[in-house]
């Protein structure tokens, strides 16, 4: 089956900067991969995904890029503002199974003021 | 707005307890979803249903059996609850391909 493996598992970044966080699937079958923000004491939502036909995809602040060949994908948030801290999971699936996503272990993410 | 409501968001169980979890949604969703949510495993599927009366097992299903009597309601149950089932437990409802809408979550502990 799909594994989805994700780094860092902590990350603590100051107001401003850039946060990026990396994954990485082994199914090469897999080809949409979303990413989800859970804040605290909520369930995960989901902020952007990406299908396995595009490179990159934006949306204001955040953008998730996608390398089919390495099987790698990335979330990158640019201008990080304290709201922007959470945990951040990325996950992966075959478009076909409605649903059934493999999760990464989740990111914590920090911005300090 | 989409409501995935859970029935309860923290449960204190005994070991050996039948621990019913119940998940609603509003929005006539065909596909319902049950995950288990751990410390540096993320999120883990338990049962799936894409019909009333239908389910399937995800990659964890050992320990847990599911409902769905009704099309709104998706129950999981924990035939005799363990220590190793305290976790957070994530409902989650789509009508597409992709899994759009999650639960709050129901902290479950099983002494």
């Amino acid at each position: 089956g799909e594994n989805v493996e994700q780094h860092p598992s902590t990350l603590s970044v100051q107001e401003g900067d850039s946060a990026v966080i990396k994954c990485t699937y082994s199914d090469s079958a897999s080809n949409y991969f979303p990413w989800y923000k859970q804040e605290l004491g909520k369930g995960p939502q989901l902020i952007i995904d990406i299908r396995s036909n595009v490179g990159e995809k934006k949306d204001q602040r955040i953008a998730v890029t996608l390398n089919k060949t390495a099987k790698h994908f990335s979330l990158h948030i640019t201008e990080t503002q304290p709201e922007d801290s959470a945990v951040y999971f990325c996950a992966a699936s075959a478009g076909t199974s409605y649903g059934k996503l493999t999760f990464g272990q989740g990111t914590i993410l920090t911005v300090h003021p | 707005d989409v409501k995935v409501t859970q029935s309860s968001r923290y449960l204190v169980k005994r070991t050996g307890e039948k621990v019913f979890l119940e998940c609603v949604q509003d929005m006539d969703h065909e596909n319902m979803f049950w995950y288990r949510q751990d410390p540096g495993l993320g999120l883990r599927l338990i049962y799936f249903s894409y019909d009333v009366k239908m389910k399937e097992k995800g990659d964890i299903p050992e320990g847990y059996s599911v409902s769905r009597e009704k099309k709104e309601r998706f129950s999981l149950i924990l035939e005799s609850a363990s220590t190793n089932q305290t976790s957070m437990y994530l409902c989650a409802s789509t009508t597409s391909p992709y899994l759009e809408f999650f639960g709050p979550g129901t902290r479950l502990t099983v002494l």
